[in-house]
């Protein structure tokens, strides 16, 4: 168990449709990173939130967008969903300067 | 930008076998390396990390990966493997701190009896 959270461990929806993916960090870290897992990608860095600031975007649609809340928890929104952004979602938290990441045991999203 | 080249898509030994998966990257400046393993249907965990010193690092499972630096190379090792291995291994380096990591596309390695 890495400490890091995510809820729902499994997400079934339509495409068009619009869900909220959501992670706790560890205790303490104050960094919490999106990324995308898919076959064909593989596993690709989305965006970054160090203590409510965005801190880095990568890879990551228009469509999508996220947050950091004051309790440091994190919520992915993804939007106008395409069959393609079935995908397995991880989050990842570290706290210092070594750049440590641990990571949450993901959100698996399948669009129908 | 950074880059990560895992040269095995797919690695199948025998029980007790060696075992050493490729990793290059691309970035002159000061890296942090790592490998994670990601066991069937679970989240990745990490193996080991590089940031300095020692370029030979031991982490955990008797897994070990050496860092050379004038290859730009991060390669796992390990030197008898399990059933319990089969999984799959990404390399991964990131510029230190809190910055993104970037990743392999994975070596997926299959033990069998």
């Amino acid at each position: 168990d890495s400490g890091v959270t995510q809820t729902p461990k499994h997400l079934i929806t339509a495409t068009g449709q619009r869900v909220t993916l959501r992670c706790s960090p560890r205790s303490g870290d104050l960094s919490v990173y999106w990324y995308q897992q898919s076959l064909d990608q593989g596993l690709q860095f989305l965006i970054q939130y160090y203590n409510g600031e965005e801190r880095a975007k990568g890879n990551i649609l228009e469509r999508f967008s996220a947050q950091q809340f004051p309790d440091l928890h994190s919520e992915l929104n993804l939007s106008s969903l395409e069959l393609g952004d079935s995908a397995l979602y991880f989050c990842a938290s570290s706290q210092g300067r070594l750049g440590e990441q641990f990571f949450g045991p993901g959100t698996r999203l399948t669009v129908l | 930008a950074q880059s990560v080249s895992q040269h095995n898509h797919h690695v199948i030994l025998s029980e007790a076998a060696s075992l050493e998966l490729g990793c290059n990257y691309s970035y002159g400046g000061t890296v942090n390396l790592f490998w994670y393993v990601q066991y069937p249907g679970q989240h990745l965990q990490l193996l080991l990390k590089y940031f300095s010193g020692d370029p030979l690092v031991k982490g955990i499972k008797g897994f070990e990966a050496e860092f050379i630096k004038s290859k730009f190379s991060f390669n796992l090792r390990k030197p008898s493997v399990q059933w319990s291995d089969t999984a799959e291994y990404f390399c991964a380096v990131n510029r230190g701190g809190n910055t993104p990591l970037v990743f392999g596309k994975g070596t997926r390695l299959s033990v069998i009896a």
